[in-house]
């Protein structure tokens, strides 16, 4: 079973608006990471926060993680239109990532209206 | 190379034929991940290599699906006998170790795909 699920499955928000995506895991990790993947490509790293940090920022994105809860988050400040795009979280397989492979969520999709 | 590479962009394949998939990943990285991507959304992990060595292959449906990593050569991803079931976007992405830590706390790079279609 997926390891992350994220949350809305779907979103839509005008220009300039902020957008929040969370996602959510089930076992223990040392990260996570986000990707992002346009219509028709390959995803793209954005983020990775360790277990041992609560918040990391990079430009427009802000990750926060809250590993009591087993969730974290990803905001993009003042989105634009080519913002659009699937987001994931990505978390390691394995005790300690020692398998290898990240382990996808479904994905949001952002749609940013001009 | 600073991009990785995936070659053919689209396959299309009768059931029952072969197919392969060839990935090039950037220069200097040692790990190379194959993922399969459905309609769904879902990525499902296939197989990973540290240089030609299969790191992890416990995602690969054995019967039909093979992988190489040789050295000097694109990595490749060959279905025998597909089925209309293969049918998926397949990506490759390589990362690169930095000497500390699993290889899953570093970020992985995606090449565009090979969107496979099985008539």
């Amino acid at each position: 079973s997926q390891q992350g699920e994220e949350d809305p499955q779907a979103l839509s928000i005008q220009e300039g608006e902020n957008a929040t995506m969370n996602c959510s895991y089930k076992t223990s990790i040392n990260n996570l990471q986000w990707y992002r993947q346009n219509s028709g490509r390959g995803l793209v790293h954005l983020i990775l926060i360790r277990s041992n940090e609560r918040e990391k920022h990079s430009g427009r994105l802000r990750v926060t993680l809250d590993t009591s809860k087993k969730s974290s988050s990803l905001l993009i400040t003042a989105s634009r239109a080519a913002d659009t795009a699937s987001y994931f979280c990505a978390t390691p397989r394995g005790y300690g990532g020692s398998q290898g492979n990240l382990i996808f969520g479904k994905g949001t999709k952002l749609s940013v209206k001009p | 190379g600073e991009e990785v590479a995936q070659t053919p962009k689209h396959l299309v394949r009768g059931e029952g034929q072969k197919a392969k998939l060839y990935c090039a990943p950037i220069k200097g990285h040692s790990y190379v991940f194959w993922y399969q991507q459905v309609l769904k959304n879902e990525f499902k992990f296939l197989i990973s290599f540290q240089n030609e060595n299969v790191f992890d292959e416990t995602g690969m449906p054995k019967e039909r699906f093979s992988a190489k990593c040789l050295p000097n050569s694109p990595c490749s991803l060959e279905i025998q006998a597909t089925k209309l079931e293969d049918s998926a976007v397949y990506f490759c992405a390589s990362s690169q170790f930095k000497g500390q830590g699993p290889i899953t706390s570093q970020p992985q790079h995606f090449g565009d795909g090979t969107r496979l279609s099985i008539l």
